[in-house]
């Protein structure tokens, strides 16, 4: 079946530790995206990626860092210079096309203690 | 710039009920719009989107949402409340030029009451 993994699905770290998240699609999909989930605050974006080695910075990049080497991978990492990581991350990825929707992975909760 | 505003952050209906999330937009180019629904602790699914053919679209589950352009609205509706609808829906623009990002709004949390 095609779609989009995120693992974990929960994830706990103690504070001033880095942590990457894992995305990963098998829909060739060109772009992919990561946002984050507060509550009442929708969803706000941090990075995406539109092709392979080439991603941008998002609404809220500060203290977070990506790669994309493949096509099917974009993996999130949280360093310690993101003040409040705790939140729900979810991974998203989209054909080429602007008419096209996103497509979501399941999320990966990241509470750090 | 691109936005979206969806009014009531907290909506609850009785089962049977008709079911309206309100969504506006503002967008200085015509916008593709886009209703998701997102279950506890999951990601986000495509109920319907607006690309410019049909103002009336149809999505999964029975709902369905109408463009108005001169209202600059995109709200969702269902005639008849299911419990299983119980999730939070968002609303969300499409940004149709350069890396086509997604806007979304804030959430509303439908609740369905016997």
């Amino acid at each position: 079946d095609g779609g989009i993994t995120q693992s974990p699905k929960y994830l706990f770290r103690k504070e001033g530790q880095n942590v990457t998240l894992s995305c990963e699609q098998n829909l060739n999909h060109d772009a992919m995206y990561w946002y984050r989930q507060d509550p009442g605050q929708g969803l706000r974006l941090i990075y995406y990626s539109q092709i392979v080695n080439d991603f941008q910075k998002g609404d809220i990049a500060e203290g977070y860092s990506v790669s994309r080497e493949k096509k099917e991978s974009f993996p999130l990492t949280v360093t310690s210079a993101q003040k409040n990581p705790t939140a729900f991350y979810l991974c998203a990825s989209r054909p080429s096309g602007a008419r096209d929707e996103q497509f979501f992975g399941p999320g990966t909760r990241l509470t750090v203690l | 710039a691109q936005s979206v505003t969806q009014l009531g952050s907290h909506v609850s209906v009785s089962e049977g009920a008709l079911v309206l999330l309100r969504c506006n937009y503002s967008s200085s180019v015509p916008p593709y719009l886009f209703w998701y629904v997102q279950y506890p602790n999951q990601g986000l699914q495509l109920l319907l989107k607006y690309t410019s053919a049909a103002t009336l679209v149809k999505g999964i589950n029975g709902f369905e949402a109408e463009f108005k352009k001169s209202e600059t609205s995109f709200h969702l509706t269902k005639p008849s409340a299911h419990m299983s609808d119980a999730a939070e829906y968002f609303c969300a623009v499409s940004v149709a030029r350069g890396y086509n990002k997604l806007i979304f709004g804030a959430g509303t949390r439908l609740a369905v009451h016997p």
